[in-house]
């Protein structure tokens, strides 16, 4: 079954501790992204990558980090998590140019205390 | 200023009616257009997608793209109230999407 599937699906953390969010995708797409969902405020793009060892800025990019050493992974780090990082985030698994084959994770809900 | 607008609702309408749903975007760059339906607590899902000015229809679903109006639109017939949902618009250009803020849509029964 084509899918992305994230890890951890809920995680309460406290400000500063490190943490990994991972995503994969079994469907060998090129393009993979994260985004977080905050109300009022929609879906924003953190950090996206057209392939492997290819990352860009979205638009909120600051206090992350992504690395995409394998086509199917590409996890999201926050090195120093802070409260305003509290959100849901999604990860999303693309073809090469958008089509139907297009898939979001079931999304991270995060907070940060 | 966004440059992807939608209007956030919530917008109400009876069963069988037709849901009219708008985007309004600024940034020429945009290549591609996108409608997402996202149900509560899960991701979003793919709906449509369009590249070109015009209309595309997938069963109930319509998708419009009016290029020089950077208008982009998503029509629903014959609703559901299983189509009550937030629905969202999203913008493409070479991998960086912008998407509205959604319009939450009720059918009601």
């Amino acid at each position: 079954e084509a899918q992305v599937t994230q890890n951890p699906r809920y995680l309460i953390t406290v400000t500063g501790k490190k943490l990994t969010v991972t995503c994969s995708q079994n469907m060998n797409h090129e393009y993979m992204s994260w985004y977080r969902q905050d109300p009022g405020l929609g879906l924003r793009q953190i950090y996206y990558s057209m392939n492997v060892e290819v990352t860009d800025k979205g638009d909120v990019p600051e206090g992350y980090k992504v690395s995409r050493k394998e086509k199917r992974n590409f996890p999201l780090i926050l090195e120093s998590p802070s409260p305003n990082q509290t959100s849901l985030y999604f990860c999303a698994s693309f073809p090469r140019t958008p089509d139907n084959e297009q898939f979001f994770g079931p999304g991270t809900r995060l907070t940060v205390l | 200023q966004k440059e992807v607008e939608q209007d956030p609702g919530p917008l109400s309408v009876p069963e069988g009616a037709i849901v009219s749903l708008n985007c309004t975007y600024s940034n020429s760059a945009f290549q591609y257009f996108m409608w997402y339906r996202q149900y509560s607590r899960k991701g979003p899902e793919l709906l449509m997608y369009t590249y070109s000015s015009g209309n595309k229809e997938d069963g109930r679903f319509t998708a419009q793209v009016d290029k020089s109006s950077k208008y982009i639109s998503l029509f629903i017939r014959d609703s559901q109230p299983s189509d009550s949902a937030t629905y969202l618009c999203a913008c493409d250009s070479w991998g960086k999407l912008q998407f509205g803020a959604g319009t939450q849509v009720v059918v009601t029964p």
